[in-house]
């Protein structure tokens, strides 16, 4: 079964510069969670889908993350503007349903200089 | 919202010997918790997950036990082996509410030869 699949591997932007990752789940997982995972620390949820709706971003900074699923299949997640700060691993992983496990990605580092 | 805290956050055991890592949960609702073995550069992948149905379960070399009342529980490794050496994270999770997955900050296991 292939994996969930995650675009770029890495990534290094100025502050102030835009970025995009992308995120392709397990075929058939409902349930897509976004983390942010700063080195030395446990991934920290930023967003999570069931199928297209938005189901928590409590933690998600808002005025400059943004996330979609559309199709309830692949998701995007944008930062605009960069910060230093927001340097860290972009994991993305889907599980199938409420009570499956959560597969993650092999994430993207971003490094913002 | 849920909180986990895990201990310790290091934790070196000679080869052989067994290692015990515990983590506490903060929302009673929570009754998924899995454990992730994170090796360097690497995505977390689950190694044993326990639902809140049980109180015990048994992977090889590998357990989780889980107290309800007192809101904690704990993975134990015995026997263990140069290629436990990684991170290993606790996580809870309200399955069948928002379903969302929190991890704890992470144990960085040595093993020493």
């Amino acid at each position: 079964e292939a994996g969930v699949a995650q675009s770029p591997r890495y990534k290094i932007i100025e502050k102030r510069q835009s970025v995009a990752f992308w995120c392709n789940p397990i075929s058939g997982h409902a349930t897509l969670y976004w983390y942010q995972q700063i080195l030395g620390q446990g991934p920290k949820l930023l967003i999570q889908f069931q199928n297209n709706g938005v189901v928590d971003d409590s933690q998600l900074p808002k005025d400059r993350f943004s996330a979609e699923r559309l199709k309830g299949v692949d998701s995007t997640l944008k930062i605009q503007p960069a910060k230093l700060e927001d340097s860290a691993v972009y994991l993305c992983a889907s599980s199938l349903d409420r009570y499956g496990e959560a597969f993650f990605g092999q994430g993207t580092r971003l490094t913002v200089v | 919202g849920e909180n986990v805290e895990q201990h310790p956050s290091t934790l070196s055991v000679q080869e052989g010997d067994s290692a015990v890592i515990k983590c506490t949960y903060s929302d009673s609702a929570s009754n998924y918790f899995p454990w992730y073995k994170q090796e360097l550069g690497k995505r977390p992948q689950l190694i044993i997950d326990i639902r809140s149905n049980v109180g015990e379960k048994k992977d090889q070399r590998i357990a989780v036990t889980l107290n309800k009342t007192a809101k904690h529980f704990s993975l134990h490794i015995t026997e263990t082996q140069p290629e436990d050496s990684a991170v290993y994270f606790c996580a809870a999770s309200p399955l069948n509410r928002d379903d969302k997955i929190i991890f704890g900050k992470g144990t960085r296991l040595h093993i020493l030869p």
